[in-house]
């Protein structure tokens, strides 16, 4: 199937600062889109999740945005701290929720102290 | 709520053994449940959906002779390695759908297997 990708493989910021993780997605026909938080010889944890006929949705310090446009997602965190320091994936789902759901590459980010 | 498990969390075996893992639903009934192998440092990648009460379906590339699944109950799939080789050591994440809401999917915590 096709599949999401991420720009960046590491980030590393400074704690406290705000940081953004990007991805892009080649499935125009997806229609929800989820960010996982995986830290190391873990599951994946949910962060936050946005369907296709929104453009940002925001949780605590956390916020999505989808650009449909330019199939193009982002997770936002503010005031990162050590705790943030994970791999994060975004994901897509297609089919009204039938089909598993295809990952992208991964980030993983770094908090700096 | 929402809670799945695996077991085992991690597991050693040898070459031409099997190994079953199972994925449970603690608090949920999940009609289906989704299995993912991850290698190291790479992403997560849907091995094949597992529909209670029906047979699995595979994605592309996966063999469904050396992956056994099966999703006896709503709240429980297992997922067989058969005769494992080196090559099969990984980490087997799967995660279940909740039946309320169409697109939630909650994820066990893994298990690494290790094949020597």
């Amino acid at each position: 199937g096709e599949s999401v990708g991420l720009h960046l493989p590491t980030l590393s910021v400074q704690e406290g600062d705000n940081s953004i993780i990007n991805c892009a997605y080649s499935n125009s026909a997806s229609d929800y889109f989820i960010w996982y938080k995986q830290e190391s010889g873990k599951g994946p944890q949910f962060i936050i999740d946005i369907r296709s006929n929104m453009d940002k949705r925001q949780g605590q310090r956390v916020t999505v945005l989808l650009n449909k446009t330019v199939k193009h997602l982002s997770l936002q965190i503010a005031a990162t701290q050590p705790g943030d320091s994970a791999v994060y994936f975004c994901a897509e789902l297609s089919g009204g929720g039938a089909d598993g759901l295809t990952f992208g590459k991964g980030t993983h980010l770094i908090i700096q102290p | 709520g929402a809670v799945v498990s695996q077991h085992p969390s991690w597991v050693i075996c040898k070459s031409g053994t099997s190994v079953k893992i199972e994925c449970r639903s603690l608090d949920f009934q999940a009609t289906t449940m989704f299995w993912y192998r991850q290698f190291p440092k790479q992403s997560l990648m849907l091995m094949a959906t597992s529909n209670e009460g029906s047979k699995a379906t595979y994605e592309q590339g996966v063999e469904k002779d050396k992956f056994l699944i099966n999703h006896a109950s709503l709240t429980l799939s297992t997922l067989t390695v058969t005769s494992a080789h080196p090559e099969d050591s990984s980490f087997y994440i799967c995660s279940a759908r909740d039946l309320s809401r169409s697109y939630e999917q909650y994820f066990g915590p893994g298990t690494r297997l290790t094949v020597t």
